[in-house]
């Protein structure tokens, strides 16, 4: 079956450093969603992608369909304490009967 | 436009005993897709609704079942409840199976 392969598991920063994650897929993708989760909370959208090579920015959050159609990269620019939370990346390919296939997550902790 | 929501927010049960929970999507919305999600661990699809029809369904056993009504409002419904089954339940709407999908607050779910 499809897999999505996000990393890196979780990234200890300090603020106002950028932050980057990807995920890779194993088959090509038409749709790339990046989500970040609070704790207790839902996930919520924060950026779409739909074409290979699109780039899209939310704010300090600039995410990347990648060429390939396989993998996707969201950055993060001058983090702040409020980025803290785990991030998701999700999509959908080809066979996947429009089902959303997610990433494992990335956790972001500022560091003291 | 009210976002997705989930009843009950918190929910403590017995081992054997029964539970529903509910989600209202967004007005408009057409897929409901359920979600389970344990300490520390990523979204395990359980499975997705359009138009009153499972469409896709998660690897999960039998106890765990759904339904959704022709307004769109969906439930999920988990019998003979285990202490594994204590999670964060997500339900998430999107227009159509193929777009972004948005999320509820979720249903907190402790077995004892």
């Amino acid at each position: 079956g499809q897999q999505l392969n996000q990393s890196p598991q979780s990234m200890f920063i300090q603020e106002g450093e950028d932050v980057s994650m990807n995920c890779t897929s194993s088959s090509i993708f038409n749709t790339w969603l990046w989500y970040k989760q609070d704790p207790g909370e839902g996930p919520v959208l924060l950026i779409a992608l739909y074409k290979a090579g699109e780039l899209t920015s939310n704010g300090r959050l600039t995410a990347q369909f990648g060429i390939t159609r396989k993998d996707s990269f969201l950055n993060i620019s001058a983090s702040i304490p409020s980025d803290v939370g785990i991030y998701f990346c999700a999509g959908q390919g080809e066979d996947s009967n429009y089902q959303l296939i997610w990433g494992a997550g990335t956790k972001l902790i500022i560091k003291p | 436009k009210a976002g997705v929501t989930q009843t009950p927010r918190y929910l403590i049960k017995t081992r054997g005993q029964q539970v529903t929970l509910s989600c209202s999507p967004i007005s408009g919305h057409r897929s409901v897709s359920w979600y389970q999600q344990t300490p520390g661990q990523g979204l395990q699809f359980l499975f997705e609704y359009f138009s009153e029809t499972q469409r896709n369904k998660g690897n999960f056993p039998g106890r765990f079942s759904g339904r959704q009504f022709s307004n769109s409002r969906s439930e999920m419904n988990v019998s003979t409840l285990e202490l594994g089954d204590s999670a964060l339940y997500l339900c998430a709407s999107s227009v159509s199976s193929y777009n972004e999908q948005f999320f509820g607050p979720g249903t907190r779910l402790t077995v004892l």
